[in-house]
């Protein structure tokens, strides 16, 4: 497609599961971009990739929370042990290049821990 | 911690009326700014992004203006439609930038 796939776009889950969140970027960005954002708020950063490395992932909260990228297109958020506080939209971006200024963004997915 | 926030949660106008969303940041040294358009259940979208090195840039119906002086930005929408209702945030460069929660605009028709 030609814009950021997030899947699944809504996901309900029980409190202390698993859940892992895709992010498909736009073809060819080599930067992917992790937020979260709560009800009412902005969005906020939790991990920044460029190829396959995380370059900044001083935003995870705690050790629950995980991404990868191992081929550096598709990223994987993953939250393990989830708690109510997690309930939140999970944002994914891509730009083009290290040092772009601005990113394009998916539709988010809606987390749901009940 | 820097920070950029919005002065209003909410903005509603008249259908055809002008809109002015206002944004505040706190680093001096910030040098670039965007504003994105929020729709419900839709991620951020790019609208229109300025260099500190500006004071205003235009786009359709839409003009950012940039005072460094008093490090406040603007989002001015000529003709608001009601396609333009969404939250509006203002950001820094992409990447750890805090985003604010965000100004809520509703135009009535």
């Amino acid at each position: 497609g030609a814009g950021v796939s997030q899947t699944p776009s809504n996901k309900v889950t029980e409190k202390g599961k698993y859940v892992e969140l895709r992010c498909d970027p736009i073809s060819g960005h080599t930067a992917l971009y992790w937020y979260r954002q709560s009800l009412g708020q902005g969005p906020e950063f939790l991990i920044y990739f460029q190829g396959t490395g995380a370059a900044d992932d001083s935003g995870l909260p705690n050790d629950r929370f995980f991404a990868v990228r191992p081929e550096g297109s598709v990223s994987t958020l993953k939250i393990q042990r989830t708690e109510r506080g997690d309930s939140a939209v999970y944002l994914c971006a891509s730009s083009p290049r290290q040092g772009a200024l601005t990113a394009f963004f998916g539709q988010g997915t809606r987390l749901t821990v009940v | 911690g820097e920070s950029v926030g919005l002065h209003l949660p909410t903005l509603s106008v008249q259908e055809g009326d002008n809109s002015i969303i206002n944004c505040a940041y706190s680093n001096s040294a910030s040098d670039y700014f965007i504003w994105y358009k929020q729709e419900s259940g839709k991620g951020p979208q790019f609208i229109i992004d300025i260099r500190s090195n500006m004071d205003k840039r235009q786009g359709q119906r839409v003009t950012v203006l940039l005072n460094k002086t008093v490090k406040h930005l603007s989002l001015q929408i000529a003709a608001t439609q009601p396609g333009d209702s969404a939250v509006y945030f203002c950001a820094e460069k992409i990447g750890k930038s805090t985003f604010g929660d965000g100004t809520t605009l509703t135009v009535k028709p």
